[in-house]
């Protein structure tokens, strides 16, 4: 049964704090995406890579945060120095990215993350 | 500007009682539209594509359609497993960006 998995599910830590989260993506996926969701805001797109290369990170804090494929089967988002205001639910996606039905985003389970 | 909007933001139906969500959409051009449901505490799980007005798509008692300025998920006769949060989202023509709406969160009361 194919699917997405991240690391930590849960993670808490205080403000100023590094925090590193990981996403296996789908075994064959190019595509892989990083969403952030809150209760105010729902979810929004933080960055996109395909093959590796980042296509698209302009709804990330660029500050901040940082993104990275390390490997086809490895996917780091990155912030440092963590602050309140960046708890949320980070969501990773993958996909076949080829068009059409292809674009269709299967998403992991998500990391909890509370900065205190 | 792009932007998706999803209505109601909360529904309840008893079993059996038939209706829709509605999800209105600007983009410069669609490529796609997604429907997801997502259930608390859990990732959003992918329900249909769509790409062009007029198509319509179905799975068990879901039915997604779409028009040029909306799409609208009819849920027939829904049971209690049906209670979840609904997703929208639309992919552009233009860049590589995907909008999600804040969603309608549906309860089916037994």
């Amino acid at each position: 049964d194919a699917r997405v998995t991240q690391t930590p599910r849960h993670k808490v830590t205080e403000m100023g704090q590094e925090v590193t989260m990981r996403c296996q993506p789908i075994l064959g996926h190019n595509t892989v995406f990083w969403y952030r969701q809150t209760m105010m805001q729902g979810l929004e797109l933080l960055a996109y890579f395909r093959n590796r290369a980042p296509l698209d990170d302009s709804g990330m804090p660029k500050d901040r945060f940082s993104a990275e494929m390390p490997d086809a089967t490895l996917a780091t988002l990155k912030i440092q120095p963590s602050e309140p205001r960046d708890s949320a639910v980070y969501f990773c996606a993958s996909g076949l990215g080829s068009g059409g039905e292809q674009e269709t985003q299967y998403f992991g389970p998500g990391t909890r993350l509370l900065v205190l | 500007e792009d932007q998706v909007t999803q209505s109601p933001e909360a529904l309840r139906l008893q079993e059996g009682e038939s209706s829709s969500l509605n999800c209105s959409y600007t983009v410069s051009g669609l490529r796609g539209l997604f429907w997801y449901r997502q259930d608390p505490g859990k990732g959003p799980e992918f329900l249909f594509t769509l790409y062009s007005a007029g198509e319509e798509k179905e799975k068990e008692r879901l039915k997604a359609t779409l028009t040029k300025k909306e799409s609208f998920l009819h849920i027939t006769a829904p049971k209690p497993e049906d209670s979840a949060t609904y997703l929208c989202a639309v992919q552009a023509n233009t860049g590589n960006q995907f909008y999600f709406g804040t969603g309608t969160s549906l309860t089916v009361i037994p």
